[in-house]
C-alpha cells in the first residue's frame, strides 16, 4: 500500500492567500485526521473525519480554516486567508475502524510570509 | 480530557547504551501508540500496544493499563534512533481520538 498521500510537500505563500492542503488515505481506512505541529503547540489535533462525517472539529482554530472530506478517499484543509501565525507542519493520519491503529502522511511544511 | 505525560523530555545516549522511555496517562485507555518521528519530520509508527508486551528488534513496549502507564525500550541504540519519540492514547469510553504526549526528545552520539 502507498500509505498516506499528502500534498504539496512545501507550500510557501504570502499573508492573505489561500492555502489547500490535500490528502488521500489509507484504501480501506474509514477514519481520517488533520493535525497541525509546531514548536509552541506540539502536535494539535485540527479535524476528525469518520466516514466521511466531520465528528470532532473543536480544534479548528478560526474561521479561517475549513476541511471537507467528499469521498472516502480525499479530504482537503484550506486555510484563507492565510496568516503568518499559520506556518506549521500539518499531518493528515488514517485508521481502519474507530480506534484502530493510526497511520501519519509525510506532512505539508507551511510557511505564510 | 486525559493527560499524558511523558518523561524524560530530552536524552542523550552515547552508541550502544540502553534505555526506558515512559508514558503515564490518567485515565483508562482503548487504545495506545508509540510513534518515532525522525530527524526528517516523518511520523513512524513503533507499536500499537493497548495493554501487553511487544517486541520489534531492538525495540519492546510494555503497556500496564491498570497502572495507566507504557514503556518504551530502546536497547544498544544507533545514531538513527535519534528524534522524537511520541506516546499517543485514545481514552475509552466512546471518544477515539488520540491525545499525543510532548514526546521524549532523543539523540544517540556515535
Amino acid at each position: 500500500d502507498a500509505g498516506v498521500i499528502q500534498s504539496p510537500r512545501h507550500e510557501v505563500t504570502e499573508m492573505g492567500q489561500e492555502v489547500t492542503l490535500r490528502c488521500k488515505p489509507i484504501s480501506g481506512h474509514n477514519s481520517l485526521f488533520w493535525y497541525r505541529q509546531t514548536m509552541m503547540r506540539g502536535l494539535e489535533l485540527l479535524i476528525y473525519f469518520n466516514n466521511n462525517v466531520p465528528i470532532d472539529d473543536s480544534g479548528m482554530p478560526e474561521d479561517r480554516f475549513s476541511a471537507k472530506m467528499p469521498n472516502a478517499s480525499f479530504s482537503t484543509l484550506k486555510i484563507q486567508p492565510s496568516e503568518p501565525r499559520d506556518s506549521a507542519v500539518y499531518f493528515c493520519a488514517s485508521t481502519q475502524g474507530q480506534g484502530g491503529e493510526q497511520f501519519f502522511g509525510p506532512g505539508t511544511r507551511l510557511t505564510v510570509l | 480530557g486525559i493527560q499524558v505525560e511523558q518523561s524524560p523530555p530530552d536524552l542523550i545516549l552515547q552508541e550502544g547504551a540502553n534505555s526506558t522511555l515512559r508514558c503515564n496517562f490518567s485515565d483508562s485507555v482503548n487504545n495506545l501508540q508509540w510513534f518515532h518521528q525522525n530527524p526528517w519530520g516523518q511520523l513512524i509508527n513503533l507499536f500499537y500496544i493497548p495493554s501487553g508486551t511487544k517486541q520489534n528488534g531492538r525495540l519492546s513496549a510494555t503497556t500496564v493499563a491498570t497502572e495507566r502507564y507504557s514503556l518504551l525500550y530502546i536497547s544498544s541504540s544507533q545514531t538513527t534512533d535519534s528524534g522524537v519519540y511520541f506516546c499517543a492514547v485514545a481514552p475509552s469510553g466512546g471518544s477515539y481520538i488520540p491525545t499525543f504526549g510532548r514526546g521524549t526528545s532523543l539523540i544517540v552520539h556515535p
